[in-house]
C-alpha cells in the first residue's frame, strides 16, 4: 500500500512567490494533518481535518497560509505571500480515527 | 513553558551500552502517549506507544509516570542503527492532534 504522498520533496522559491505543497492520503485514512518543522521550534501542527472538515487551525501561524481538502484523498497547504520564515519542512499526515498518524517524506521548502 | 518538554542532548553514548530519556509534559488532561523517531531528513515515525503499566518491545522498554507527568523511553544493547532523534509524543484528551517535544538527538558510537 502507498503512504502519504507529498509533492514537492523540496522547493526553493523567492519571496513574494505563491507556494502550493500537496497531499495524498492514505487510502481509507480520514484524518489529515499538516505539520511544519524548524530546528528552533520543532514539529508544530498547523491545522487538521476530519472528514474533509477543519477541526482545528490554531497552529496556522498567519493569514497567508491556508489549507483546503478539496475531496476526501487529497490536501493543499498554499503560503501566499511567501517569506523567508517560511522556510522549513512541511510535513503531512494521516489516520484513521484514532489510530496512529502515519507522516509523508515531507517537503523542504526554502524562500529566499 | 512547552507542553512536552525533553532534554535535547546530543546523547552519545557506545554501542552496547543501556540508555534512557526522559520527557515531561504539562497538560494533565493528557490521555495518551508515545516515543517516535525520526531518522535525519526523514520523517517521523510511530516507535512505540506508552501505557500506564510500561511496556517492552524488545531492546525498548517505556514508563509512564501519570502522578509526576513523566515519560521514559530506555534503550538496551543499543545498536548503532538506533542512531536517531526521539520525540516524546502526547494526545490530549478529546482532541486528535499530536503534540510534539523538540527531540532528543542519540548518536550510538561504534
Amino acid at each position: 500500500d502507498a503512504g502519504v504522498i507529498q509533492s514537492p520533496r523540496h522547493e526553493v522559491t523567492e519571496m513574494g512567490q505563491e507556494v502550493t505543497l500537496r497531499c495524498k492520503l492514505i487510502s481509507g485514512h480520514n484524518s489529515l494533518f499538516w505539520y511544519r518543522q524548524t530546528m528552533m521550534r520543532g514539529l508544530e501542527l498547523l491545522i487538521y481535518f476530519n472528514n474533509n472538515v477543519p477541526i482545528d487551525d490554531s497552529g496556522m501561524p498567519e493569514d497567508r497560509f491556508s489549507a483546503k481538502m478539496p475531496n476526501a484523498s487529497f490536501s493543499t497547504l498554499k503560503i501566499q505571500p511567501s517569506e523567508p520564515r517560511d522556510s522549513a519542512v512541511y510535513f503531512c499526515a494521516s489516520s484513521l480515527r484514532n489510530q496512529p498518524q502515519h507522516f509523508g517524506d515531507g517537503t523542504r521548502l526554502s524562500i529566499l | 513553558r512547552k507542553e512536552v518538554e525533553q532534554d535535547p542532548g546530543p546523547f552519545n553514548v557506545p554501542e552496547g551500552a543501556t540508555v534512557a530519556f526522559n520527557c515531561t509534559y504539562s497538560n494533565s488532561a493528557s490521555q495518551s502517549f508515545f516515543w517516535y523517531r525520526q531518522d535525519c531528513r526523514k520523517e517521523p515515525k510511530l516507535l512505540m506507544s506508552v501505557y500506564s503499566s510500561g511496556n517492552e518491545d524488545g531492546r525498548f522498554t517505556a514508563q509512564l509516570n501519570r502522578a509526576s507527568q513523566y515519560i521514559s523511553l530506555l534503550i538496551r544493547d543499543s545498536k548503532l542503527s538506533d542512531s536517531a532523534t526521539y520525540l516524546c509524543v502526547v494526545k490530549i484528551q478529546g482532541a486528535q492532534k499530536l503534540v510534539f517535544g523538540q527531540g532528543t538527538r542519540l548518536t550510538i558510537n561504534p
